[in-house]
């Protein structure tokens, strides 16, 4: 198993352009979670999904867009980056229903919005 | 009020000591507690599961105290790769699904030699 992948590694982007991070897990987990850390600061959840067809807003949602077409995929969209966005995005799964549920994390991604 | 707060640290202490770090969380509803360990520029990963009784893990001894909503960490005799940023971990259970997880902000630790 891949476990969780994340791409690309490292982005550069220009105020107002979009792009999409892409979060994969092949094991076969309901769960998934975009998060966002700052230097200093501990992970804050942007959206999180407890299965196909279903998400929702964490702490801080604004700026960015979340679909969950398939149990494997789950993609973050910056619909127009600003440079408040400049952060590491890490994407995380767990499988639901269980008493004991590790949190599996992507290698994250590091975007710097100039 | 955050719904998970961590003392952000930096605890800086020589190697061999014992530290201990708490992790309050407001929600009286949450059901699972974990403690996960990151390193800089890594992802974060599990330490440990924190169960009712308390529990062990080596050096690792995780409580949790439901009363006053609190769980900690203690770790003794520390040593240099204890160096890290430890996250509390809190899941918020609908039904028999885990609806939301929330992490605290993170306890960094460095052990001097």
């Amino acid at each position: 198993n891949a476990g969780v992948t994340q791409t690309p590694k490292f982005q550069v982007l220009k105020t107002g352009q979009s792009m999409t991070l892409q979060c994969a897990q092949d094991m076969n987990h309901e769960y998934m979670s975009w998060y966002r850390q700052d230097p200093g600061m501990g992970l804050r959840l942007i959206h999180y999904s407890v299965g196909a067809g279903i998400t929702d807003q964490g702490e801080v949602p604004n700026g960015y867009n979340v679909s969950r077409s398939t149990t494997e995929d789950f993609p973050l969209r910056l619909l127009s980056a600003a440079p408040s966005q400049t952060s590491v995005y890490f994407c995380a799964s767990s499988s639901l229903g269980l008493a004991e549920e590790t949190q599996y994390f992507g290698p994250g991604t590091r975007l710097l919005v100039l | 009020r955050k719904e998970v707060e961590q003392d952000p640290g930096p605890f800086n202490v020589p190697e061999g000591a014992t530290v201990a770090f708490n992790c309050t969380y407001s929600n009286s509803a949450s059901q699972s507690f974990f403690w996960y360990r990151q390193d800089c520029r890594k992802e974060p990963k599990l330490l440990m599961s924190v169960y009712s009784s308390g529990n062990e893990d080596g050096r690792f001894t995780a409580q949790l105290n439901r009363a006053s909503q609190y769980i900690s960490l203690l770790i003794r005799d520390s040593k240099l790769s204890d160096s890290a940023t430890y996250l509390c971990v809190v899941i918020l259970f609908r039904g028999s699904s885990a609806s939301k997880i929330i992490f605290g902000s993170g306890t960094r630790l460095s052990i001097r030699p």
